[in-house]
């Protein structure tokens, strides 16, 4: 099973509609990430969070919000969604007790039409 | 200009060639660095750290040049199974980390 486990993995929603993606991990991480991905842009942050009442926003923020229910757990939210929205979609987490590595989840695709 | 840059490719190699890649970085200040692989629609995943005086791990080879600000990543006698895409990451501090848009790698038999 995948230590960091985002849901759902694959979405179509239609313009206007509120989508949540969540995160859930197993690594006892402190900190948590969401990331979105297209074509030649390379990875982008959205939201980090390095604990539980922390949450701070990325470049690319607007547009989005965020929750962190607990430790293992950061979701990301759509609140209108519009189509430049479609992307891939990842979580990770890191922890400063073991260099800060940044480890992904498996990814969501987010369509929206 | 882009924080990291990175020659998207691709590149197509025969298998048992060495390969090259160079990543370029804007941030003088940048703290740690970093390549990920990535295969195709799947997450990144770590591939190795870039130390100040180079490492090695098997057939990958990464040194960094802080002077001409750039990082680099060799792969010796690579396999088919080294297709996929490398992404440099560049962490600017304050867990600030900066991903090139990565350079596709395609080893054919």
């Amino acid at each position: 099973d995948a230590d960091v486990t985002q849901t759902p993995r694959n979405r179509i929603t239609k313009t206007g509609k509120r989508i949540m993606l969540e995160c859930s991990q197993t690594k006892g991480h402190d900190r948590m990430y969401w990331y979105r991905q297209d074509p030649g842009l390379g990875l982008r942050l959205i939201y980090y969070s390095f604990d539980v009442k922390d949450i701070n926003k990325g470049e690319i923020s607007d547009g989005y919000s965020v929750s962190r229910q607990a430790q293992a757990k950061f979701s990301l939210s759509l609140e209108s969604a519009i189509p430049n929205q479609t992307a891939l979609y990842f979580c990770a987490t890191s922890d400063r007790r073991f260099g800060n590595t940044i480890y992904f989840g498996e990814g969501s695709w987010l369509t929206v039409v | 200009r882009k924080e990291v840059e990175q020659d998207p490719g691709p590149f197509n190699v025969p298998e048992g060639a060495t390969v090259a890649f160079n990543c370029t970085y804007s941030n003088s200040a940048s703290q740690s660095f970093f390549w990920y692989r990535q295969d195709c629609r799947k997450e990144p995943k770590l591939l190795m750290s870039v130390y100040s005086s180079g490492n090695e791990d098997g057939r990958f080879t990464a040194q960094l040049n802080r002077a001409s600000q750039y990082i680099s990543l060799l792969i010796r006698d690579s396999k088919l199974s080294d297709s996929a895409t490398y992404l440099c990451v560049v962490n600017k501090g304050a867990q600030k980390l900066v991903f090139g848009q990565g350079t596709r790698l395609t080893i054919n038999p």
